[in-house]
């Protein structure tokens, strides 16, 4: 199994609807984050956590949730999506220590129509 | 916030040819990684290089901190090194990435 997985993998979905994306990990690390790439652009943070009672918005926050639900799991939810958050997410992990064991998930491709 | 610029932004090679990808940052940072993006998506960290160099197979990567740059080499490239490399910087505990390089190696 993966050390991080992200579900779903591919999703197409209605401008307004609600969707969350999952990711779950087994490295027992504390720290989680989510990311979207757009072409051009680079990774950006939109929420980080550094342990379950920790919650932090990062970059691009708004039109975004996230909920902590336990060490392993750290979901985001598009409350209302709309087309401009057509893009590829992705969860990543992280030991305590800068650039100790980052690892991604394998991104999740959302395209919101 | 911090800048960071990586360039070029694209790059063809052919296979067996070397190659120097660059990332400049405008503020001081913690720490700084390089990461490679290959042609499905994954990422896969490369190097974590606060200063200094390091080699790892066809790769290494030089830091300096204080002309706030890193440089990273890929020597005998292969078509398997096509991708995105990404150079990330650290800033209190968030990693702040640039806009990659894309690279496309031909047989």
């Amino acid at each position: 199994d993966a050390d991080v997985t992200q579900t779903p993998r591919n999703r197409i979905t209605k401008t307004g609807k609600r969707i969350m994306l999952e990711c779950s990990q087994t490295k027992g690390h504390d720290r989680m984050y989510w990311y979207r790439q757009d072409p051009g652009l680079g990774l950006r943070l939109i929420y980080y956590s550094f342990d379950v009672k920790d919650i932090n918005k990062g970059e691009i926050s708004d039109g975004y949730s996230v909920s902590r639900q336990a060490q392993a799991k750290f979901s985001l939810s598009l409350e209302s999506a709309i087309p401009n958050q057509t893009a590829l997410y992705f969860c990543a992990t992280s030991g305590p220590e800068q650039g100790y064991g980052y690892t991604f998930g394998s991104g999740t491709r959302l395209t919101v129509v | 916030g911090i800048q960071v610029e990586q360039s070029p932004p694209d790059l063809i090679l052919q296979e067996g040819a070397n190659s120097t990808l660059r990332c400049n940052f405008s503020d001081s940072v913690n720490n700084l990684q390089w990461f490679h993006q290959n042609p499905w998506g994954q990422l896969i960290n490369l190097f974590y290089i606060p200063s200094g160099t390091k080699q790892n197979g066809r790769l290494s990567a030089t830091t300096v901190a204080t002309e706030r740059y890193s440089l990273l080499y890929i020597s005998s490239s292969q078509t398997t090194d096509s991708g995105v490399y990404f150079c990330a910087v650290w800033r209190t505990d968030k990693l702040i990435f640039g806009t990659g390089t894309r690279l496309q190696v031909f047989p």
